[in-house]
């Protein structure tokens, strides 16, 4: 069964402390790492996609890294603002045809001033 | 560019009774279209999905069913609401190849009493 795990489940950190969020998986046929920012009572917002070994993407102070069996969210000189639930997804194929995309729970980031 | 909307963004219920949430997306066509269940502590739980007018698809065999009358257009029903359908639920949207993100509306909150 595919799984997805994000770690830690909750970070606080202090304004202009970097930091990453972790998200392993455990799939075969990888299509795509999606990233999500979620804030409280809203939808996910589609942050990066990375779809092979070795990319790459930024936007702001976040960069997102993708290895065989991990990506990481950096988050660089964080502002209160960047406080959200990020959230991971994996694409991957799942058989006659198909694929299905598995979400992590999400880790809460809270950045205090 | 593209927009979701989602409608109510709360809702409260008996149990019991009815439901139907609506979904509509603007701006594409002929759109994969996708409904998700958000529990508290858990990841985003897929219930249905469609792939164009008239066909769905099901995850998770329960109390709640999906139909698509139009090509942007996706609702959520139950003909009898029980209370373990309370959660805050999600309508997505992707285009149709197979490894593109799906990017979510603001949800609906569901409360059944």
């Amino acid at each position: 069964e595919d799984q997805v795990t994000q770690s830690p489940e909750a970070l606080r950190l202090q304004e202009g402390e970097s930091s990453s969020l972790n998200c392993s998986y455990t799939v075969s046929g990888l299509r795509g790492l999606f990233w999500y920012r979620q804030d409280p009572g809203k939808g996910p917002e589609f942050l990066f996609t990375l779809y092979s070994a070795g990319e790459e993407k930024e936007k702001e102070r976040l960069k997102a890294t993708l290895t065989k069996k991990e990506s990481f969210l950096h988050i660089t000189a964080p502002k209160p603002e960047d406080s959200a639930t990020y959230l991971c997804a994996v694409l991957a194929y799942s058989g006659a045809g198909s694929y299905q995309l598995t979400f992590g729970k999400g880790t809460k980031l809270s950045v205090i001033p | 560019s593209q927009t979701i909307h989602q409608w109510p963004a709360t809702l409260v219920q008996p149990v019991g009774s009815p439901l139907s949430l609506e979904c509509t997306v603007e701006g594409t066509s002929n759109p994969n279209l996708y409904w998700y269940r958000q529990a508290a502590g858990r990841g985003l739980q897929l219930l249905f999905y469609s792939v164009g007018i008239g066909q769905i698809s099901s995850e998770v065999p329960q109390n709640l069913s999906a139909s698509r009358p139009q090509d942007r257009q996706f609702i959520l029903s139950s003909k009898k609401l029980l209370l373990s359908d309370s959660g805050f639920y999600l309508c997505a949207w992707s285009l149709g190849q197979g490894n593109q993100p799906q990017h979510f509306g603001d949800g609906t909150r569901l409360s059944i009493l």
